[in-house]
């Protein structure tokens, strides 16, 4: 079984710019996360999307964050503008919750590393 | 009330030594505890996990032990390797959170050769 695909694996971009980041989760799952993670902290979670609706976007600072799970499945997280704060690791996972069954186990990806100049 | 506390924040073995990681949280709703293995350049893994239904839970070297009264769990790595080298975070979820994962701040393995 494939596993949580992300893209691109890194980018640097100066502030202010605009950067996108790319998900295609487990096959089957209907939920979707995307964390932040700081250098030496835990994942901090952004949104959590079910199939194509979002449950939480509570810490997602929508003033310069955007996501979207267009028809369910892939999804991608847009920054514009970015702060030098945003340098991170951007972590997609996705999890069988909502789907039959009381799995709701999260499978990470590898991960997009945003440094922001 | 969300939070989940994890010490220490390094922690170095020797090889065939036992590693333990202890975490402690706050929010009594909480009934789903995973750990997680993150190798550089990688995103977290699940590793192990446990309900509080039971006390402790063993998967080969790695076992979690629970102590819901003090509100506490913590990760044994038996005959710790060098490649069990990695940051382990705990965590924690339960249903009325829409089963999102509050992790703890992580905690740097190093195993000596």
């Amino acid at each position: 079984e494939a596993g949580v695909a992300q893209s691109p694996r890194y980018k640097i971009i100066e502030k202010r710019q605009s950067v996108a980041f790319w998900c295609n989760p487990i096959s089957g799952h209907a939920t979707l996360y995307w964390y932040q993670q700081i250098l030496g902290q835990g994942p901090k979670l952004l949104i959590q999307f079910q199939n194509n609706g979002v449950v939480d976007d509570s810490q997602l600072p929508k003033d310069r964050f955007s996501a979207e799970r267009l028809k369910g499945v892939d999804s991608t997280l847009k920054i514009q503008p970015a702060k030098l704060e945003d340098s991170a690791v951007y972590l997609c996972a996705s999890s069988p919750l909502g789907t039959s069954g009381r799995n709701h186990e999260q499978y990470f990806g590898p991960g997009t590393r945003l440094t922001v100049t | 009330q969300q939070q989940v506390k994890q010490s220490p924040q390094s922690l170095i073995v020797q090889k065939g030594g036992i590693s333990i990681i202890n975490c402690a949280y706050e929010n009594t709703a909480f009934d789903y505890f995973p750990w997680y293995q993150q190798f550089p350049g990688k995103g977290p893994a699940l590793l192990i996990a446990i309900r509080p239904d039971v006390s402790e839970k063993k998967e080969g070297r790695f076992t979690i032990s629970f102590n819901k009264s003090a509100k506490q769990f913590s990760l044994h790595i038996m005959d710790s390797q060098p490649g069990d080298s990695a940051t382990y975070f705990c965590a924690a979820s339960h249903s009325g959170s829409a089963r999102q994962l509050t992790f703890g701040s992580g905690t740097q393995l190093t195993v000596l050769p």
